[in-house]
């Protein structure tokens, strides 16, 4: 029973474009969310998290928006540059819970 | 700050044997977390420790596999014996009062 799900194993975008990841989840539970990115040979790192207690949450380049009702979310990133072409990881935890559940990633391609 | 530390970063074993994971979190983090990533999968948790306790552990397949945190530092992950199956990367995180975990490189096995 996959909680998370990133149903765009990949996406190509072109550099100075907008790019717009996408997550679902199923348990109505989940309160907060993260996004993390990760580089080959590397662990994730945390880009941008946000509670369900907003619907968007900024950071630089990175917006994150949430949608309750329809238990999704989204990553935006404007200007996409090369350097973030790597896969994204989407996570959700009920907070206090300190468990985390990740989807599948999306691997983004941003192509000069 | 050193991030989290974890080796051996690549380990080749033949099934039926054991292996075992090392990783050091940041200084000061009491949460530890070990993750296994398969292939094209996102990270799921194995066992979670608060100091020296395993808190969470439910996901831990404990007829196989084994951790400890005897200090409440450093964490060892063991895995005997290792089956075809276990093939993945194995990753630690540490954090402490928010909700950001910061993660070693993982310990990528192979089982052959």
């Amino acid at each position: 029973d996959q909680q998370v799900k990133q149903n765009s194993p990949s996406l190509s975008v072109q550099e100075g474009r907008i790019s717009i990841l996408n997550c679902d989840y199923t348990n109505s539970m989940f309160d907060y969310f993260l996004w993390y990115k990760k580089y080959p040979a590397e662990g994730p790192t945390f880009l941008i998290s946000i509670s369900s207690i907003k619907d968007k949450n900024e950071d630089g380049r990175f917006t994150v928006f949430l949608n309750k009702s329809a238990k999704h979310l989204s990553l935006h990133i404007v200007p996409s540059q090369p350097g973030d072409s790597a896969v994204y990881f989407c996570a959700a935890s009920a907070r206090g819970t300190y468990k985390y559940i990740f989807g599948t990633g999306t691997r983004l391609k941003v192509l000069a | 700050e050193a991030g989290v530390v974890q080796s051996p970063r690549y380990k080749i074993i033949e099934k039926k044997q054991p292996v075992a994971f090392w990783c050091n979190p940041i200084s000061g983090h009491n949460t530890l977390y070990w993750y296994r990533q398969n292939l094209g999968q996102g990270p799921e948790l194995l066992i979670r420790y608060e100091n020296e306790e395993a808190v969470d552990d439910s996901q831990l397949p404990k007829d196989r596999f084994s951790a400890e945190r005897l200090k409440g530092v450093d964490s060892t992950l063991k895995i005997q014996p290792a089956e075809l199956g276990d093939s993945a990367v194995y990753l630690c995180a540490s954090f402490w009062r928010s909700d950001e975990q910061f993660f070693g490189p993982g310990t990528r096995l192979t089982v052959l």
